[in-house]
């Protein structure tokens, strides 16, 4: 039962472009959505986060985007850099429930 | 400040046998989540302890069990270990039983069943 779905298990962009990353989800109920980055040998870092109430947030590069009529997600990253090559997972929960991820994606910034 | 520690990194046993994973969260959680990570696919929920009781568990057998300690450490317990169990077990720790949606994840412990 995969309740979230990220369904590029690859991405690769140039340097200084925009890296669009999707996901999406079939629980209405989920209302709180993570992005978490993960490089090799390390576990998941928090990246950025939005509630279901909002429907953009911004940190620095990093924008997460949110279309709950079509149960779906985005983290934009402007400008992509080399250092950001990592694979992102896509997580969502509902109050009081456990966090579910995607299978990841990973990104390559090629310089 | 540490972030989240687990031990040991990697570690490798044969079918039937049972394995101990142990994680001490950073400094000031009192919540852990364990998560399940096979080849190729994002962390799968386990169970999460709050106040050394496990308060939520994801779909995993009576095989994975668990622990935590009052200083909030906590263990991962599995036995009669299956092929099936290899895989990179995640620790995360949170505040509030990680209501904020926040984990810290650790580095993991990479179990080889053979």
């Amino acid at each position: 039962d995969q309740q979230v779905k990220q369904n590029s298990p690859s991405l690769s962009v140039q340097e200084g472009r925009i890296s669009i990353l999707n996901c999406d989800y079939t629980n209405s109920m989920f209302d709180y959505f993570l992005w978490y980055k993960k490089y090799p040998a390390e576990g998941p870092t928090f990246l950025i986060s939005i509630s279901s109430i909002k429907d953009k947030n911004e940190d620095g590069r990093f924008t997460v985007f949110l279309n709950k009529s079509a149960k779906h997600l985005s983290l934009h990253i402007v400008p992509s850099q080399p250092g950001d090559s990592a694979v992102y997972f896509c997580a969502a929960s509902e109050w009081n429930n456990d966090m579910r991820f995607g299978a990841g994606t990973r990104l390559t910034v090629k310089p | 400040d540490a972030g989240v520690t687990q031990s040991p990194t990697h570690l490798i046993k044969t079918r039937g046998q049972q394995v101990t994973l142990r994680c001490s969260p950073k400094s000031g959680h009192d919540t852990v989540s364990w998560y399940q990570q096979a080849l190729g696919q994002g962390p799968q929920f386990i169970f999460q302890y709050y106040e050394e009781e496990e308060r939520q568990r994801g779909n995993f057998p009576d095989r994975f069990s668990g622990h935590q300690f009052p200083n909030y450490s906590s263990e991962l317990n599995v036995n009669a270990l299956l092929l099936g169990d290899s895989a990179l077990y995640l620790c995360a720790s949170s505040l509030d039983r990680g209501r904020s949606g926040i984990q810290y994840f650790g580095a993991g412990t990479r179990l080889s069943v053979l």
